[in-house]
């Protein structure tokens, strides 16, 4: 069963913390993504990769970075964590032109 | 920009069918598609339906597709109480992103 994995279900992080968010796809997958969900908001696209080593820019980038030094990882990084990201975390991964597959999500808070 | 709407809330009664709406912008979408969102979890692909058909049947879903006015619908025949969920609607923009709708939360109440 093919499958993306994200590294924990929830975290609990201090602000100014730097948070380390990872996922892991076993499809071959050449995309990847990184959106975030909230209530009344939906979900909004952070960052996402289409190779290895190739980041571009969400709709909501501001504070956070991304790493994909392999194929399978896309790993999510929060700077300085605020309580303003507070969130449920998804990750997903597609082949091209194909829908994605998901994550079960990271929620996490900021103390 | 591209935009997807839903309505936000859908209550229906145990073993009625559901029928849930979303609205798209972009008329170049290749595929549209259906997720379904547990409590928790994350999204799983219900179904998706291509730009050139109109009619999607799957078991107790059917999506229709109204390409001349933009409109998706996901209709769930005999709906059960494991159908509640959250159902977002995404299209596929020109790249390989998906635009997603904020979702429609489907209550199913005996």
């Amino acid at each position: 069963d093919v499958k993306v994995t994200q590294s924990s279900r929830y975290l609990v992080k201090r602000t100014g913390e730097k948070v380390f968010l990872e996922c892991v796809q076993d499809m071959d997958h050449e995309n990847m993504f990184w959106y975030r969900q909230d209530p009344g908001l939906g979900l909004r696209l952070i960052y996402f990769s289409y190779d290895v080593k190739m980041k571009e820019k969400g709709d909501i980038p501001e504070g956070y970075s991304v790493s994909r030094e392999k194929k399978e990882r896309f790993s999510l990084i929060l700077e300085s964590a605020s309580t303003n990201q507070t969130s449920m975390y998804l990750c997903a991964s597609s082949p091209p032109k194909k829908g994605y597959t998901f994550g079960s999500g990271t929620r996490l808070t900021v103390v | 920009g591209e935009d997807v709407e839903q309505s936000l809330f859908l209550s229906v009664r145990e073993g009625d069918s559901s029928v849930i709406n979303c609205t798209y912008t972009d008329s170049s979408s290749t595929y549209l598609y259906w997720y379904k969102q547990e409590p928790g979890a994350g999204l799983q692909l219900l179904t998706y339906i291509f730009s050139n058909m109109d009619m999607k049947q799957d078991q107790r879903l059917t999506v229709l597709l109204n390409k001349k006015d933009k409109h998706l619908s996901l209709r769930i025949a005999d709906t059960q109480t494991g159908d509640s969920a959250i159902y977002f609607c995404a299209e596929s923009d020109n790249t390989d992103k998906l635009i997603f709708g904020t979702g429609t939360r489907l209550q199913v109440f005996p």
